[in-house]
Protein backbone atom coordinates (compact mmCIF):
# COMPACT_ATOMS: atom_id res chain seq x y z
CA UNK A 1 0.00 0.00 0.00
CA UNK A 2 0.87 3.48 -0.64
CA UNK A 3 1.79 5.55 2.18
CA UNK A 4 0.14 9.03 3.35
CA UNK A 5 0.69 11.64 0.75
CA UNK A 6 0.83 15.37 1.22
CA UNK A 7 0.83 17.91 -1.49
CA UNK A 8 2.70 19.91 -1.82
CA UNK A 9 5.48 19.35 0.18
CA UNK A 10 6.81 23.03 0.04
CA UNK A 11 5.67 25.99 -0.01
CA UNK A 12 6.30 29.63 -0.19
CA UNK A 13 3.69 32.24 1.18
CA UNK A 14 3.49 35.98 1.84
CA UNK A 15 1.71 37.46 5.53
CA UNK A 16 -2.66 37.75 4.48
CA UNK A 17 -2.41 35.02 1.52
CA UNK A 18 -4.23 31.90 2.57
CA UNK A 19 -3.45 28.32 1.81
CA UNK A 20 -4.51 25.45 0.84
CA UNK A 21 -3.14 21.93 2.30
CA UNK A 22 -3.85 18.61 0.86
CA UNK A 23 -3.77 15.00 2.76
CA UNK A 24 -4.60 11.64 0.81
CA UNK A 25 -4.35 8.68 3.42
CA UNK A 26 -3.36 5.47 3.31
CA UNK A 27 -6.40 3.65 1.31
CA UNK A 28 -8.97 1.52 3.44
CA UNK A 29 -8.15 4.51 6.02
CA UNK A 30 -10.69 6.55 7.52
CA UNK A 31 -9.68 8.80 10.07
CA UNK A 32 -7.09 11.39 9.54
CA UNK A 33 -5.28 13.85 11.55
CA UNK A 34 -3.86 16.97 10.89
CA UNK A 35 -0.19 18.50 13.64
CA UNK A 36 1.52 21.43 13.35
CA UNK A 37 5.67 21.00 14.06
CA UNK A 38 7.65 24.48 14.76
CA UNK A 39 10.87 24.05 16.94
CA UNK A 40 9.07 26.72 19.61
CA UNK A 41 6.21 24.48 20.05
CA UNK A 42 6.95 21.13 19.02
CA UNK A 43 4.07 19.14 17.73
CA UNK A 44 0.86 20.08 18.31
CA UNK A 45 -2.69 18.66 17.39
CA UNK A 46 -4.70 20.65 14.75
CA UNK A 47 -7.69 18.67 14.40
CA UNK A 48 -9.41 14.94 13.84
CA UNK A 49 -11.92 14.06 10.95
CA UNK A 50 -13.51 10.20 10.36
CA UNK A 51 -16.17 10.26 7.61
CA UNK A 52 -16.16 13.77 6.82
CA UNK A 53 -16.99 15.22 10.30
CA UNK A 54 -14.58 16.43 12.53
CA UNK A 55 -14.56 14.36 16.34
CA UNK A 56 -11.78 16.97 17.69
CA UNK A 57 -9.75 20.27 17.28
CA UNK A 58 -7.22 21.61 18.64
CA UNK A 59 -6.51 25.22 20.66
CA UNK A 60 -5.81 26.93 17.17
CA UNK A 61 -7.68 30.01 15.88
CA UNK A 62 -10.27 29.52 13.58
CA UNK A 63 -7.85 31.04 10.56
CA UNK A 64 -7.09 27.23 10.47
CA UNK A 65 -9.80 25.02 9.11
CA UNK A 66 -10.33 21.72 7.67
CA UNK A 67 -12.47 19.34 5.79
CA UNK A 68 -12.64 15.79 5.27
CA UNK A 69 -13.73 14.30 1.74
CA UNK A 70 -15.92 11.33 1.23
CA UNK A 71 -13.09 9.45 -0.29
CA UNK A 72 -11.03 10.27 2.98
CA UNK A 73 -8.87 12.77 1.40
CA UNK A 74 -8.28 15.86 3.54
CA UNK A 75 -7.58 19.55 2.95
CA UNK A 76 -6.70 22.12 5.49
CA UNK A 77 -6.96 25.77 5.07
CA UNK A 78 -4.73 28.68 6.82
CA UNK A 79 -6.60 32.30 5.93
CA UNK A 80 -4.64 34.94 6.73
CA UNK A 81 -1.55 33.81 6.86
CA UNK A 82 0.95 35.56 9.23
CA UNK A 83 4.30 34.69 10.49
CA UNK A 84 3.99 32.79 13.09
CA UNK A 85 2.45 29.93 10.55
CA UNK A 86 5.40 28.85 9.56
CA UNK A 87 6.30 25.61 10.09
CA UNK A 88 6.07 21.62 8.93
CA UNK A 89 2.25 20.14 8.70
CA UNK A 90 1.89 17.14 9.29
CA UNK A 91 -0.99 14.76 8.11
CA UNK A 92 -1.78 11.07 9.89
CA UNK A 93 -4.15 8.76 9.03
CA UNK A 94 -5.56 5.81 10.86
CA UNK A 95 -7.88 2.74 9.89
CA UNK A 96 -10.04 2.34 13.07
CA UNK A 97 -13.08 4.25 13.93
CA UNK A 98 -11.68 4.64 17.45
CA UNK A 99 -10.65 2.47 20.52
CA UNK A 100 -6.91 0.77 20.88
CA UNK A 101 -6.52 0.59 16.85
CA UNK A 102 -7.09 3.92 16.22
CA UNK A 103 -3.75 4.32 18.12
CA UNK A 104 -1.58 3.50 15.05
CA UNK A 105 -1.48 6.06 13.17
CA UNK A 106 0.68 6.88 9.94
CA UNK A 107 2.30 10.01 8.98
CA UNK A 108 2.90 11.95 5.99
CA UNK A 109 6.15 13.37 5.20
CA UNK A 110 4.50 16.96 5.43
CA UNK A 111 4.36 20.07 4.14
CA UNK A 112 7.33 22.88 4.80
CA UNK A 113 5.13 26.08 4.59
CA UNK A 114 7.22 29.43 4.78
CA UNK A 115 5.63 32.94 5.28
CA UNK A 116 6.97 35.76 4.39
CA UNK B 1 -1.06 20.09 32.24
CA UNK B 2 -1.61 17.21 30.24
CA UNK B 3 1.63 16.54 28.78
CA UNK B 4 4.51 14.25 29.60
CA UNK B 5 7.92 14.68 30.77
CA UNK B 6 11.11 13.49 29.29
CA UNK B 7 14.59 13.58 29.61
CA UNK B 8 15.58 16.11 26.50
CA UNK B 9 18.67 13.61 25.30
CA UNK B 10 20.20 10.38 25.80
CA UNK B 11 23.09 8.47 24.78
CA UNK B 12 23.53 4.69 23.90
CA UNK B 13 25.99 2.02 22.68
CA UNK B 14 25.03 0.49 19.85
CA UNK B 15 23.80 -3.08 20.45
CA UNK B 16 23.37 -2.31 23.98
CA UNK B 17 19.85 -2.06 25.52
CA UNK B 18 18.04 1.42 25.94
CA UNK B 19 15.48 2.56 28.86
CA UNK B 20 13.98 5.53 27.84
CA UNK B 21 11.79 7.10 30.58
CA UNK B 22 8.46 9.02 30.51
CA UNK B 23 5.98 10.68 33.61
CA UNK B 24 2.86 11.42 32.75
CA UNK B 25 1.55 11.63 36.20
CA UNK B 26 -1.79 13.63 35.41
CA UNK B 27 -2.86 10.73 33.02
CA UNK B 28 -6.46 9.70 33.12
CA UNK B 29 -7.80 6.13 33.14
CA UNK B 30 -9.09 5.66 30.08
CA UNK B 31 -5.62 7.35 28.40
CA UNK B 32 -3.37 5.09 26.20
CA UNK B 33 0.04 6.27 26.24
CA UNK B 34 1.94 6.24 23.12
CA UNK B 35 5.38 5.86 21.69
CA UNK B 36 6.51 7.74 18.24
CA UNK B 37 9.52 8.51 16.85
CA UNK B 38 10.97 10.90 14.68
CA UNK B 39 14.06 10.48 12.37
CA UNK B 40 15.35 13.85 10.48
CA UNK B 41 13.27 14.80 8.02
CA UNK B 42 10.09 12.20 7.93
CA UNK B 43 7.19 12.29 10.02
CA UNK B 44 6.68 10.62 13.64
CA UNK B 45 6.51 6.57 13.02
CA UNK B 46 4.22 4.47 15.20
CA UNK B 47 6.33 2.66 18.22
CA UNK B 48 4.48 1.15 20.50
CA UNK B 49 1.16 1.70 22.46
CA UNK B 50 -0.81 0.41 25.77
CA UNK B 51 -2.95 0.82 28.48
CA UNK B 52 -2.17 -1.09 31.52
CA UNK B 53 0.05 -4.25 30.74
CA UNK B 54 2.77 -4.31 29.49
CA UNK B 55 3.28 -4.45 25.78
CA UNK B 56 5.87 -6.09 23.34
CA UNK B 57 5.92 -6.06 19.41
CA UNK B 58 8.59 -6.30 16.82
CA UNK B 59 10.24 -2.92 17.43
CA UNK B 60 10.15 -2.30 21.44
CA UNK B 61 8.64 -3.18 24.41
CA UNK B 62 6.50 -1.07 26.85
CA UNK B 63 6.41 -1.39 30.77
CA UNK B 64 4.29 0.95 31.65
CA UNK B 65 4.16 1.42 36.27
CA UNK B 66 1.24 -0.16 38.21
CA UNK B 67 -0.07 3.39 39.26
CA UNK B 68 0.50 4.34 35.22
CA UNK B 69 2.19 7.54 36.25
CA UNK B 70 5.51 6.86 34.48
CA UNK B 71 6.08 4.19 31.16
CA UNK B 72 9.39 3.05 30.08
CA UNK B 73 10.03 2.60 26.56
CA UNK B 74 12.88 -0.85 25.84
CA UNK B 75 14.54 -0.83 23.05
CA UNK B 76 16.63 -4.37 23.36
CA UNK B 77 19.37 -3.49 21.06
CA UNK B 78 20.14 -0.12 19.93
CA UNK B 79 21.01 -0.10 16.50
CA UNK B 80 22.19 3.52 14.23
CA UNK B 81 18.75 3.09 12.57
CA UNK B 82 17.37 3.60 16.06
CA UNK B 83 19.23 7.45 16.53
CA UNK B 84 15.75 9.63 16.70
CA UNK B 85 13.22 12.03 18.83
CA UNK B 86 11.32 9.21 20.95
CA UNK B 87 7.54 10.48 22.09
CA UNK B 88 6.04 9.53 25.02
CA UNK B 89 2.39 10.73 24.35
CA UNK B 90 -0.89 10.48 25.72
CA UNK B 91 -3.66 9.83 24.09
CA UNK B 92 -7.63 10.69 24.20
CA UNK B 93 -10.38 12.11 22.23
CA UNK B 94 -8.71 10.92 18.99
CA UNK B 95 -6.45 13.27 19.78
CA UNK B 96 -2.42 12.84 20.41
CA UNK B 97 -0.26 15.41 22.94
CA UNK B 98 2.69 15.40 21.84
CA UNK B 99 5.67 16.49 24.42
CA UNK B 100 8.77 17.43 23.68
CA UNK B 101 10.60 14.51 23.54
CA UNK B 102 14.16 12.38 24.06
CA UNK B 103 16.50 12.73 21.22
CA UNK B 104 18.51 9.69 21.52
CA UNK B 105 21.82 9.33 20.20
CA UNK B 106 23.54 5.83 19.49
CA UNK B 107 27.59 5.70 19.26
CA UNK B 108 29.18 2.79 17.19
Amino acid sequence: KAGVTQTPRYLIKTRGQQVTLSCSPISGHRSVSWYQQTPGQGLQFLFEYFSETQRNKGNFPGRFSGRQFSNSRSEMNVSTLELGDSALYLCASSESSGGADWNEQFFGPGTRLTVL
Amino acid sequence: DAKTTQPNSMESNEEEPVHLPCNHSTISGTDYIHWYRQLPSQGPEYVIHGLTSNVNNRMASLAIAEDRKSSTLILHRATLRDAAVYYCIREGGYQLTFGKGTKLSVIP
